[in-house]
């Protein structure tokens, strides 16, 4: 059954750099046919878009986090990640990772499957 | 503040329909036929609903529509059941800079 499964600390401290990987089980995430993306839902506010990877290394980033954000993908493993830099208190969150498609005719804009998410909380 | 603007609450009760509606601008919902409907269960996956307006992904029952005036989104649940309580999100397309935009979520509540 496909999955998704984010991990990583659940605590990070002001100015340091928030990691959590994404494992993708029952499908490789090779496939020609997905982006795979990062989302955040701050406690009591609506969903936000990150990034996005493809396999081939091709990243789509949201441009309010732009420079502080890098996505990469590891095909050996089957994983990808993200990185945040010099958070604070405004990056606590629920961190998703989930998947987009790509058609032919281009990237699609809606995210059919989901991971449970993991809670990251910046605090000193 | 969210980008798209939905309703915090709506509610029905078991067999009613319910329509939440979903307000953007030109630049996202109202320029693309890309909006999308998450329903959302607290600590469960995001489940995907509603894409391209009106098209249901396998397995999500007809009771789940979607449609688009202008730059107002609406999904509609007709037949309401209590599984069908829950968080759901609208997202949008907003162009080959911003991407993908999302609501704040409204709370669906079966009488």
């Amino acid at each position: 059954q496909l999955q998704l499964q984010e991990s990583g600390p659940g605590l990070v401290k002001p100015s340091e750099t928030l990691s959590l990987t994404c494992s993708v089980s029952g499908d490789s995430i090779s496939s020609s046919s997905y982006y795979w993306a990062w989302l955040r839902q701050p406690p009591g506010k609506g969903l936000e878009w990150i990034g996005s990877i493809y396999y081939s290394g091709r990243t789509y980033y949201n441009p309010s986090l732009k420079s502080r954000v890098t996505i990469s993908v590891d095909t050996s493993m089957n994983q990808f990640s993200l990185k945040l830099s010099s958070v604070t208190a405004a990056d606590t969150a629920v961190y998703y990772c989930a998947r987009h498609p790509l058609h032919h005719y281009g990237v699609q804009w809606y995210f059919d499957l989901w991971g449970r998410g993991t809670l990251v909380t910046v605090s000193s | 503040q969210s980008a798209l603007t939905q309703p915090p609450s709506a509610s029905g009760s078991p067999g009613q329909s319910v329509t939440i509606s979903c307000t953007g601008t030109s630049s996202d919902v109202g320029g693309y036929n890309f909006v999308s409907w998450y329903q959302h269960h607290p600590g469960k996956a995001p489940k995907l609903m509603i894409y391209e307006v009106i098209k249901r992904p396998s397995g999500v029952p007809d009771r789940f529509s979607g449609s688009k005036s202008g730059n107002t989104a609406s999904l509609t649940v007709s037949g309401l059941q209590a599984e069908d309580e829950g968080d759901y999100y609208c997202s949008s397309y907003a162009g080959s800079n911003t991407y993908v935009v999302f609501g704040g979520g409204t709370k669906l509540t079966v009488l």
